[in-house]
């Protein structure tokens, strides 16, 4: 079955700077990979998510990449901000098949 | 929007006793559910995947007659945590998947149960 690995498991970062979080994917099958973020206590909220047939795709100060190829996609988040500390989980889906997440990175921005 | 409640947000048991947790679909119909367990500083576990009228489908190591689910309606699923022990403590979350929108992958989450069992 599908495996997901994420790095790194924390970060810590100064507001302003940017923050990149990889995942890697085991699955060719695997078509569709969303990130979600989650707050302390709280349900996981989509923030991104991208599909096997684009490389790249960007809201505003988060972007995702996807290399099919590697099977690896990463989460970039620029200009990064106190409320953008929270648990961002990678996940992939191969086909019609459940979704597989990622172990989790711990985001700490300080002011 | 996909709006998905759960029913309790938190419940304190005593071993041995059963709990009930509801996942509903408020602005959708969700013919399919998940419920995942979270672990502190963990990732998500997926459990059992709900089906409005059939039987759930069981991860491998997930106990069906400890985790009993039903999906008797098309908003709404539960799960129930029989003769729970201390070790069932855990965030519980349910997601579904909203048909009628044009990415039917995008999986809605549920704000999360919170279980402590004593």
């Amino acid at each position: 079955g599908e495996n997901v690995e994420q790095h790194p498991s924390t970060l810590s970062v100064q507001e302003g700077d940017s923050a990149v979080i990889k995942c890697t994917y085991s699955d060719s099958a695997s078509n569709y990979f969303p990130w979600y973020k989650q707050e302390l206590g709280k349900r996981p909220q989509l923030i991104i998510d991208i599909r096997s047939n684009v490389g790249e795709k960007k809201d505003q100060r988060i972007a995702v990449t996807l290399n099919k190829t590697a099977k690896h996609f990463s989460l970039h988040i620029t200009e990064t901000q106190p409320e953008d500390s929270a648990v961002y989980f990678c996940a992939a889906k191969p086909g019609f098949q459940k979704l597989v997440f990622g172990t989790g990175t711990r985001l700490l921005v300080s002011p | 929007g996909a709006v998905v409640s759960q029913h309790p947000s938190w419940v304190i048991c005593k071993s041995g006793t059963s709990v009930k947790i509801e996942c509903r679909s408020l602005d959708f119909q969700a013919t399919t559910m998940f419920w995942y367990r979270q672990f502190p500083k963990q990732s998500l576990m997926l459990m059992a995947t709900s089906n409005e009228g059939s039987k759930a489908t069981y991860e491998q190591g997930v106990e069906k007659d400890k985790f009993l689910i039903n999906h008797a309606s098309l908003t709404l699923s539960t799960l129930t945590v029989t003769s729970a022990h201390p070790e069932d403590s855990s965030f519980y979350i349910c997601s579904a998947k909203n048909p009628g929108v044009k990415d039917v992958d995008t999986q809605y989450f549920g704000p999360g149960t919170r279980l402590t069992v004593l």
